[in-house]
């Protein structure tokens, strides 16, 4: 069955950069009918579209991250990768990653999530 | 881009409908079919409820609706039990490859 598992550290400083790992199994990130997503949700708030990245490394981010982000994929080891520069205390948050379905338009499978703190 | 406006709380008796909108603009859900609602209970991850406006995937009962008018999106949720409490989310394509998700409704069965 497809799972997908987000890694990374739990707890990253001010003006550091977050890196962040989705490893995906039972569906190959080779596949161009997904989109692979970053999705995250700050304490106590609402769902944020951080951007996805396509099998072939072409990218797309939400402008509001002012060019923080970048993105990539690993098709050797079914993985991809989110890392988000110079962070604050408004990146910390609930990171999810989530394969999106391209001809349907909908997020299918979502990781279970992990907690990124930013502090010092 | 900004979120798309939902209301904060909806709330209905067992068996009861409510219904939750999801409001943007002619750029993101007046302007394309791509609009989809997730159901996220606490500390959990979200669920795709519909799809495409009012497609429903595989296993989720059809006691879930949705539509749109204009810029407006709607989910109901017909016949309300106690596993439907949980917050909603719309997400809606936005152009130029961008997505854009709603504020969330928190569903309270009373």
């Amino acid at each position: 069955q497809v799972q997908l598992q987000e890694s990374g550290p739990g707890l990253v400083k001010p003006s550091e950069t977050l890196s962040l790992t989705c490893t995906v199994s039972g569906t190959p990130v080779s596949s161009g009918s997904y989109l692979w997503t970053w999705i995250r949700q700050p304490p106590g708030k609402g769902l944020e579209w951080i951007g996805y990245i396509y099998y072939s490394g072409n990218s797309n981010n939400n402008p509001s991250l002012k060019g923080r982000v970048t993105m990539s994929v690993d098709t050797s080891k079914n993985q991809f990768s989110l890392n988000l520069s110079s962070v604050t205390d408004a990146d910390t948050a609930v990171y999810y990653c989530a394969r999106f379905l391209v001809g349907n338009s909908y997020f299918d499978y979502c990781g279970q999530g992990t907690l990124v703190t930013v502090s010092s | 881009q900004s979120a798309l406006t939902q209301p904060p709380s909806a709330s209905g008796s067992p068996g009861q409908s409510v219904t939750i909108s999801c409001t943007g603009t002619s750029s993101d859900v007046g302007g394309y079919n791509s609009v989809s609602w997730y159901q996220q209970h606490p500390g959990k991850a979200p669920k795709v409820m519909i799809y495409e406006v009012s497609k429903r995937p595989s296993g989720v009962p059809d006691r879930f609706s949705g539509s749109k008018s204009g810029n407006t999106a709607s989910m109901t949720v017909s016949g309300l039990q106690a596993e439907d409490e949980a917050d909603y989310y719309c997400c809606s394509y936005a152009g130029s490859n961008n997505f854009v998700f709603g504020t969330g409704t928190k569903v309270t069965v009373l």
